[in-house]
């Protein structure tokens, strides 16, 4: 059974950066890719970018390129999310992700529990 | 990018009721890469159906997906007290995922 821990919620000031955790479980993590969607409060959800672990590649949504960094570490099975140059339209909850269908047209079964960012000075 | 545009934004209905929720896209979803979720407040999303028509695991068969090329349609054919939450499209088709801003249904 997959199942996908993220680290917990964190407040930071506007500029800085925040580095999320997902642990995942179950299956054989260097098969899987992943996803970054984050909803900020009250709003839909957005998709950040994936990672294909097995390939090595990263795909990013055009308006993160540049201040997204999405990496794993197999070692402990866990994926990672970097966001720079935080402003107070990134307060959301971000969610980890694993990818079903084909690689690099994924969509989402397993889903992390959510890690609430707020960008506050 | 595929824009996807769901309506109504908001549906009241009545346990029992058969609902009907709708999802276009700007430009054709190719081999029906579209997904539904389902989400409650302070929970994540619920994947319900993929491919426009298959059922995730464990999911009542009182929910169906329909169409193809930029109209899409879930289904919930009687609604039950638990249905009443708010429901994402997804489309995969190209290289950058994206989601209708959600319908809330509500009794």
């Amino acid at each position: 059974q997959v199942q996908l821990v993220q680290s917990g919620a964190e407040v930071k000031k506007p500029g800085s950066s925040v580095k999320v955790s997902c642990k995942a479980s179950g299956g054989t993590f260097s098969r899987y890719a992943f996803s970054w969607v984050r909803q900020a409060p009250g709003q839909g959800l957005e998709w950040m970018g994936g990672i294909i672990p097995f390939f090595g590649t990263t795909n990013y949504a055009q308006r993160f390129q540049g201040r997204v960094t999405i990496t794993v570490d197999e070692s402990t099975s866990t994926a990672y999310m970097e966001l720079s140059g935080l402003r107070s339209e990134d307060t959301a909850v971000y969610y980890c992700t694993r990818d079903y269908g084909d690689y690099g047209n994924p969509y989402f079964q397993h889903w992390g529990q959510g890690t609430l960012v707020t960008v506050s000075s | 990018e595929i824009v996807l545009t769901q309506s109504p934004a908001t549906l009241s209905s009545s346990p029992g009721e058969r609902a009907t929720l709708s999802c276009g896209a700007s430009q054709s979803v190719n081999r029906r890469y579209l997904a539904w979720y389902q989400q409650k407040p302070g929970l994540a999303p619920r994947l319900l159906i993929y491919d426009a028509s298959s059922r995730a695991t464990g999911i009542p068969d009182r929910f169906s997906g329909s169409g193809s090329g930029t109209d899409f349609t879930l289904t919930i054919s009687r609604l039950e007290p638990e249905d009443f939450a708010v429901y994402y499209c997804q489309q995969y088709a190209d290289s950058y995922p994206s989601f209708g801003q959600g319908t809330k249904l509500e009794i």
